[in-house]
């Protein structure tokens, strides 16, 4: 079955680095996310992309995040100076599409755990 | 603004018993997509069962089932003959027909008791 994969499974990183974290959506999929999920608390929505480029973000999803999809196959959220409430994990997921069979329905990636000290 | 509630912070189930999770959602839209997502202890969240809006009838999906109360904005997941497997956090979604952003709950934490 397809599945989203994401890179890395975790990662440390001190505090002001940059870090991007990577994912794989299904390839036929046309709407992308991310997500985040502080440790204990609720999934929060960060960021939508179709047709390369940002559809819909959060209060979250300030000027020191940033998202790509470089090559047509990776998707990727970049941080570019990471505080420690950036520790979470980040859930990429993706989204045929309405148009298509199994339609509104995201497909979620294992997660990215980032960890800043 | 849409919210989704899940009152229920943890329940348990023994096996083969059945186990109901609820959840509240607000919004002023009509049509709409509700949702049940399981993440196991391995992290990766799972689509349990859809519901669409306009459709009266319930969802079922094998041993899931949901009672969707659209008027009340209650959609709750009914697993039966629990298995051990089940155990995992269970989260309730929201996402507005003409949108593409999910709405999640907080989660509740289900423990199936051998």
């Amino acid at each position: 079955e397809p599945e989203v994969t994401q890179t890395p499974s975790h990662q440390v990183t001190q505090m002001g680095q940059e870090v991007i974290l990577r994912c794989v959506p299904i390839s036929n999929h046309l709407y992308f996310y991310w997500y985040r999920q502080i440790l204990g608390q609720k999934v929060e929505f960060l960021v939508s992309f179709y047709n390369n480029e940002i559809s819909e973000k959060s209060e979250i999803f300030d000027d020191q995040f940033s998202v790509e999809r470089p090559d047509g196959s990776n998707f990727t959220l970049k941080i570019r100076s990471t505080k420690l409430e950036d520790s979470a994990m980040y859930f990429c997921a993706s989204n045929p599409g309405q148009a298509f069979s199994g339609a509104n329905v995201l497909t979620f990636g294992a997660g990215s755990r980032l960890t800043v000290l | 603004a849409q919210t989704v509630t899940q009152s229920q912070p943890e329940m348990s189930v023994q096996e083969a018993e059945t186990v109901t999770l609820s959840c509240t959602y607000d919004t002023s839209e009509n049509n709409y997509y509700l949702f049940w997502y399981k993440q196991p202890p391995s992290r990766q969240m799972i689509l349990v069962i859809r519901q669409e809006a306009y459709k009266q009838q319930n969802a079922t999906e094998n041993r899931f089932s949901v009672n969707f109360q659209k008027a009340a904005k209650s959609f709750s997941l009914k697993i039966s003959d629990s298995q051990l497997g089940d155990t995992a956090m269970y989260f309730c979604a929201f996402m507005k027909y003409t949108g593409n952003q999910f709405y999640f709950g907080t989660g509740t934490s289900l423990t199936v008791i051998p």
